[in-house]
């Protein structure tokens, strides 16, 4: 079947460090790949995605490159500030799909 | 402005004491979904409909009903809740084209508590 998993937090960061969030796929086919962020008290926005092998997705400082060898989709930036703290969910949708499978979200702490 | 709506944004009731959380979105869209948020467990689709009168049980469809009467409006129907649907609830909608999707847009969330 499809799942996401992503690593477990709080990820706890200083304003300015590189940030990491793994995150693995199980799927048939070819799926679309996709970040989700919730900031507190807020419904999940896009944040960026990805539907094909080898591609980019970008956005706000963060990317993620759909690696169909390792089956992944990491997200990193290079230098965080105070205002990305949220909940990070990957998610896929299975191909021809408009469903959404998450993983169980990863929450981002950055302090000054 | 585009945008999802839900209401209400906060709700405690009783156990068996039938509840409507509405859902609204204003961009047009042919699919809705409905999804629970639970701590350790990410977000759940309960629900989904890819247009009006076509709806479709998601992974935890059990104690929830749904209804698309018109293309804009997606109502969850808890015709007697329990405390195991005490919850964060989240009403999205995309357009639908299957082979390239495109982004869900996310209200803003319903608390539900059941006592």
């Amino acid at each position: 079947g499809n799942s996401v998993t992503q690593m477990e937090g709080p990820v706890t960061l200083s304003e300015e460090a590189f940030l990491t969030i793994n995150c693995t796929y199980t799927a048939t086919g070819y799926p679309s790949l996709f970040w989700y962020v919730q900031y507190p008290g807020e419904g999940l926005q896009l944040l960026l995605k990805a539907t094909k092998a080898d591609d980019k997705g970008s956005n706000k400082g963060f990317e993620a490159t759909y690696r169909k060898e390792t089956t992944s989709f990491h997200l990193e930036k290079g230098s965080v500030q105070v205002s990305d703290s949220a909940v990070y969910f990957c998610a896929l949708s299975p191909y021809n799909t408009d469903k959404l499978i998450f993983g169980t979200g990863t929450r981002l702490q950055v302090f000054p | 402005e585009a945008q999802v709506t839900q209401n209400p944004r906060y709700l405690i009731t009783v156990t068996g004491k039938k509840l409507t959380v509405t859902c609204s979105q204003n961009m047009n869209h042919e699919y809705m979904s409905w999804y629970r948020q639970d701590p350790g467990l990410g977000l759940r689709q309960i629900y989904y409909s890819m247009n009006v009168e076509v709806t479709d049980k998601g992974d935890v469809p059990e104690g929830y009903k749904v209804s698309r009467k018109e293309k804009r409006n997606f109502p969850l129907i808890l015709e007697s809740p329990s405390p195991n649907q005490t919850s964060l609830y989240f009403c999205a909608s995309s357009l639908s084209t299957a082979s390239l999707p495109y982004e869900q847009y996310f209200g803003p969330g319903t608390r539900l508590t059941v006592t």
